[in-house]
This record gives C-alpha cells, structure tokens and sequence, in this order.
C-alpha cells in the first residue's frame, strides 16, 4: 500500500509566484515526516521535517493530521529551487519515500 | 568526513552476472540503508540495517542480498542480475537513537543491466 502520496510530477512556476508540493500520508502510528531535495547532479539530501517547525530556503511545511498531510510551500519561488522534491515519512524502521515532484521555476 | 560513499559510480552488466555495490559511512552512524530509485516509482526500500550484524527486508529485497559486518559498510548484492534491476541505487546512514534522524544520502550508483 502506497504510504506516501505525492499528486504532482511535475510542477512549474514562475519566479516570485507562490509554490506548494503536495503530499499526503497513510500511516496509523504517529507520522515522523521530512521532505527531501535533489538538485541537479547532487545527491539527495534532506531540507526540513516537520519536527523542527523549522523554515528552510524560504520552505515551511506543516503536518496536518487530519487531512494527513504535509505539504511543502514557499511564498516566493526562486529560479534555485527547481529540484526533485520528496516526501517521506518514516515509520521507526522503515523511511517511505513518495514519487517525487519535479518543481520548475520558470525565470 | 566524507560522509555516505558509494562505488562504483556507475556499472554496466550483463543480465547474469553478479556484482557488489558499495556503500560506507564514517559517521557512526547504527542505521544503514538501499534504495532504488525508479521514474514514476521514487525511491523504494531494499534492505536495511539497524546494526552490525542484523538485515532486514524492505519493500523490493528479491534479488538483492545484503550483510552488515561492520558498522562502517553495508555491501549490497545482485547475486544474478536481470534487467529489471536497472536503476540508480542510493545507499543512506542515520544515527538510530534518535527516531527522528534524517538520512544521510550517498551519490548513488547508476547501474544498466544488457
């Protein structure tokens, strides 16, 4: 069963517009969520999780519960962020990775 | 502190042939982990470990074998490669105290199975 949703797999934007990559969750536990980034010819590395409440590169991303959800936002798109974006939530043993979303901020 | 190191970089076989992909860390870290990473598919789960000596399965494990000897390395294996297993592979490492840990990602392995 697909334990992580992301909608989106592609996504594009234009600098300075608003973005949101959507993700939702299916998890009965309590859900230890973080949402990783792929730049162009580097390695995957983490951006935020939803522990810290912490706002990285202009990214929040609040985890909502009830709508099981942990979408990743940023009021102001920047040419840098075009990126692979991934969702994940980690269940103690296991970390589930969603499809991915590849964001495009067009100049 | 190199981090999460993966070699070979990349690696082309023949379907058949068997090969071990590399993967070390000098964090310390206790949990090690493979994925694959497939388009349309994102990364899924093959093995992991929570310490030397002691393998699990994740989501996608057949065809793959693993071993943890040491804390440091976490080899992964194709014991008979088939093109199915055409992939990029990432080897990852956190600390498994905290259960909150984010991974630690390597460069990944390209691998092309003819």
């Amino acid at each position: 069963a697909q334990r992580v949703t992301q909608p989106e797999k592609l996504l594009s934007v234009f600098k300075g517009a608003p973005v949101e990559l959507k993700c939702n969750y299916s998890y009965s536990g309590s859900p230890e969520l973080f949402w990783y980034v792929q730049y162009s010819r580097q390695r995957l590395q983490l951006l935020l999780r939803h522990i810290s409440r912490e706002s990285i590169k202009g990214f929040t991303a609040d985890l909502n519960k009830g709508e099981t959800s942990f979408h990743l936002k940023k009021p102001f798109a920047q040419e840098e962020d075009s990126a692979m974006y991934y969702c994940a939530l980690d269940t103690g043993n296991q970390f589930y990775f969603g499809t991915g979303t590849s964001l495009t901020v067009i100049p | 502190n190199a981090g999460v190191t993966q070699t070979p970089k990349f690696q082309v076989l023949k379907t058949g042939q068997s090969m071990t992909l590399q993967c070390a860390q000098d964090m310390n870290h206790e949990y090690m982990s493979w994925y694959r990473q497939d388009p349309g598919m994102g990364l899924r789960l093959i093995h992991y470990s929570v310490g030397a000596g002691i393998t699990d399965q994740g989501e996608v494990p057949n065809g793959y074998n693993v071993s943890r000897s040491t804390t440091e390395d976490f080899p992964l294996r194709l014991l008979s490669a088939a093109p199915s297993q055409t992939s990029v592979y990432f080897c990852a490492s956190s600390p498994w105290a905290d259960f909150d840990q984010p991974q630690h990602f390597g460069d990944g392995t390209r691998l092309s199975i003819l």
